[in-house]
């Protein structure tokens, strides 16, 4: 019953460092996202996947590369980090593309950048 | 594009309070609507759904009716708990050929207070 899976669930990072955001599911859900999550601005999404080897970007995709090697997992990377990433990062994953049941979102990954 | 716009908080309100939070949205076509919930420290949480014009999603004493005339999906609670207090989401998706997004509103911050 473990659902969505994020780690870590914090971390500080220096100007300029890269890191690797884990998520993973075990619901056998077709369909993964990353979203990121500020003040006074909802949710945006940064980066999905609508299957196994299969990814798009979002709103805001720059700074921010994934992958999607198996149905199970979906890692967020980021190449550089830059303060203006310091953010608190959902990721979500959803059943058949073509239903709308609702995502399943993960507990956050809280991010500072300095 | 896509848009979901939630009327300002924060909202506080006292226990047994009737609890209206708006939300319209701008979609092309017939999106499917959502309303989640976010308690302090944790992920998202789908609180209701509906999928179609005159779709009522309820649960947890929450409703919400998808109206496609006034393009809204206004969430209300008949008498809230302290234990309502969280940020709402409202948010909605789009069967797109690349799979369902989810686009989300601002966010309301609700405290119940006894």
């Amino acid at each position: 019953n473990a659902g969505v899976t994020q780690t870590p669930k914090f971390q500080v990072l220096k100007t300029g460092q890269s890191m690797t955001l884990q998520c993973a599911q075990d619901m056998n859900h077709e369909y993964m996202s990353w979203y990121r999550q500020d003040p006074g601005m909802g949710l945006r999404l940064i980066h999905y996947s609508v299957g196994a080897g299969i990814t798009d970007q979002g709103e805001v995709p720059n700074g921010y590369n994934v992958s999607r090697s198996t149905t199970e997992d979906f890692p967020l990377r980021l190449l550089s980090a830059a303060p203006s990433q310091t953010s608190v990062y959902f990721c979500a994953s959803c059943c058949n593309p073509s239903r709308d049941y609702g995502y399943t979102f993960g507990s956050g990954t809280r991010l500072t950048v300095v | 594009g896509n848009s979901v716009t939630q009327m300002e908080g924060p909202v506080t309100l006292s226990e047994e309070a009737f609890l209206t939070i708006n939300c319209t949205y701008t979609a092309t076509g017939y999106p499917s609507l959502f309303w989640y919930v976010q308690y302090p420290g944790e992920g998202l949480q789908l609180l209701l759904k509906a999928t179609k014009a005159d779709d009522k999603g309820s649960n947890k004493g929450f409703e919400a009716t998808y109206r496609k005339e006034t393009t809204s999906f206004h969430l209300e609670k008949g008498s809230v708990q302290v234990s309502d207090s969280a940020v709402y989401f409202c948010a909605l998706s789009r069967k797109e050929t690349s799979g369902s997004r989810l686009t989300f509103g601002e966010g309301t911050q609700l405290t119940v207070n006894p």
